[in-house]
């Protein structure tokens, strides 16, 4: 059974932090890394979408870089704010063409005023 | 706007009432999912669909039902809920690979 794995399960940090965490997953048949953002009592919003390994990506203070050979991916928030509070999920397709996909459990992010 | 519409959004049902959770998207996108969330455990897929008339099974399907008629809905379908599918349960859409657009979600609990 193919699992993700994300770390640490939550994170405290203070305004202005800037703070980090890990997505990992098999490194054998990649497809995809997908990075959503979920807020408390709304529904998760697409992040990124990753695919070549070595990809780094970035929205606004939030990047994410990809290492698929061995099998992770980090994601970064620069000078961390209160509306970055938030669980942040890392999400992988288990098979080509079929998009079934195996989601991590989450980093659960608390910026502190 | 583009968006993903789930009907109802809360439920709260008895142990064996077939019932029916809608799904559609404005999109057009070829892709849909239905997620459910339970504590400690994160998303878990139910059901996908790759296209119209073309469904597989996730990682939890056993107890839930979907079809895809048309492109825009793919509604889940429980025939005779059990008190273990109380759940949040989320609808996504996206094209082939792409990120997906989840629905706001319907809160369940079966009785």
């Amino acid at each position: 059974i193919l699992n993700v794995e994300q770390s640490p399960q939550s994170l405290h940090v203070q305004e202005g932090d800037s703070t980090n965490f890990t997505c990992s997953f098999p490194s054998s048949n990649f497809y995809a890394l997908h990075w959503y953002r979920w807020e408390t009592a709304k529904s998760p919003e697409a992040l990124f979408v990753m695919t070549l390994n070595g990809d780094e990506k970035k929205k606004g203070r939030i990047s994410a870089t990809l290492n698929t050979k061995e099998g992770y991916s980090y994601l970064y928030i620069k000078g961390s704010q209160p509306e970055d509070s938030a669980t942040y999920l890392c999400a992988f397709p288990s098979t080509s063409g079929t998009y079934k996909y195996i989601f991590g459990t989450g980093t659960r992010l608390k910026v502190l005023a | 706007e583009a968006q993903v519409t789930q009907n109802p959004r809360y439920l709260i049902t008895v142990t064996g009432k077939k019932l029916t959770v809608t799904c559609s998207q404005n999109m057009n996108h070829e892709y849909m999912s239905w997620y459910r969330q339970d504590p400690g455990l994160g998303l878990r897929q139910i059901y996908y669909s790759m296209n119209v008339e073309v469904t597989d099974k996730g990682d939890v399907p056993e107890g839930y039902k979907v079809s895809r008629k048309e492109k825009r809905n793919f509604p889940l379908i429980l025939e005779s809920p059990s008190p273990n599918q109380t759940s949040l349960y989320f609808c996504a859409s996206s094209p082939p690979g792409g990120e997906q657009f989840f629905g706001p979600g319907t809160r369940l609990t079966v009785l």
